[in-house]
C-alpha cells in the first residue's frame, strides 16, 4: 500500500501571500488530520477532516483552513502568510476506526520571507 | 488541560547500550498511547501504541513501551540501541473521542556514540 503523500515537499513564499497543501491519504483512510511542526512549539494539531466534514479543530487563527474531499484527499490553506508560519506542515490519515492510529507523509516545509 | 512531557530534550547513548526514553502525560479520558520517531527532514514513523490490555507493548525496530497508570507514564525502550537509531522521538496522547487529534511532548533528541 502507498503511503500518504504530500505535495509539494517544498515551498517558499512572501508575507501576505496564501497557499494551498495538499494531501492524500493511504487509499482506504477517510480521515485525514493536520499538524504544524516548529522548533518553538513543537508539534502541534489544526484540524482534522473525516467524510469531507472538519470533525476537530486546533486553537489556530482562521487563516488557516482546510477542506477534503470525496475521495478522501485533503487540502489545507492559509491565507495572508505571516512569518510565523514558517514550518513543516504533516499530515496524517487513519480509517478512523478502532485504534485511531495515525500515518504520517513526509510534510511540506513552508518558508515565509 | 490534557499534556505530554518528555523530560529529557537529548540522550546521548553508546551503541549498544539500552535506552528508555520518558514519557508522562496528563488526560482526563482513558488515553490511547503512541511512540514516534523522526528522522531529519523527514515525517513521523508510528513506532508503537497502546490502546488496552497489556500493558507492555512491543513494537517496530526492537523497541518496547510499558503503560503505567499510576505513574500516568508510558516509557520508551531498547535493549540495545543502534546507531540508525539517532533520530528525535515522540510520545503522543490521543482518545477516541478526540477522533484524530494527537498532543504531542515536546520531543526527544537520540544521539548514539560508535
Amino acid at each position: 500500500k502507498a503511503g500518504v503523500t504530500q505535495t509539494p515537499r517544498y515551498l517558499i513564499k512572501t508575507r501576505g501571500q496564501q497557499v494551498t497543501l495538499s494531501c492524500s491519504p493511504i487509499s482506504g483512510h477517510r480521515s485525514v488530520s493536520w499538524y504544524q511542526q516548529t522548533p518553538g512549539q513543537g508539534l502541534q494539531f489544526l484540524f482534522e477532516y473525516f467524510s469531507e466534514t472538519q470533525r476537530n479543530k486546533g486553537n489556530f487563527p482562521g487563516r488557516f483552513s482546510g477542506r477534503q474531499f470525496s475521495n478522501s484527499r485533503s487540502e489545507m490553506n492559509v491565507s495572508t502568510l505571516e512569518l510565523g508560519d514558517s514550518a513543516l506542515y504533516l499530515c496524517a490519515s487513519s480509517n478512523r476506526q478502532g485504534t485511531y492510529e495515525q500515518y504520517f507523509g513526509p510534510g511540506t516545509r513552508l518558508t515565509v520571507t | 488541560a490534557q499534556s505530554v512531557t518528555q523530560p529529557d530534550i537529548h540522550i546521548t547513548v553508546s551503541e549498544g547500550a539500552s535506552l528508555e526514553l520518558r514519557c508522562n502525560y496528563s488526560y482526563g479520558a482513558t488515553p490511547y498511547l503512541f511512540w514516534y520517531v523522526q528522522s531529519p527532514g523527514q515525517g513521523l514513523q508510528l513506532l508503537l501504541k497502546y490502546f488496552s490490555g497489556d500493558t507492555l507493548v512491543q513494537g517496530i525496530k526492537g523497541f518496547e513501551a510499558e503503560f503505567k497508570r499510576s505513574q500516568s507514564s508510558f516509557n520508551l525502550r531498547k535493549p540495545s540501541v543502534h546507531w540508525s537509531d539517532a533520530a528525535e522521538y515522540f510520545c503522543a496522547v490521543g482518545a477516541s473521542n478526540q477522533g484524530g487529534k494527537l498532543i504531542f511532548g515536546q520531543g526527544t533528541e537520540l544521539s548514539v556514540k560508535p
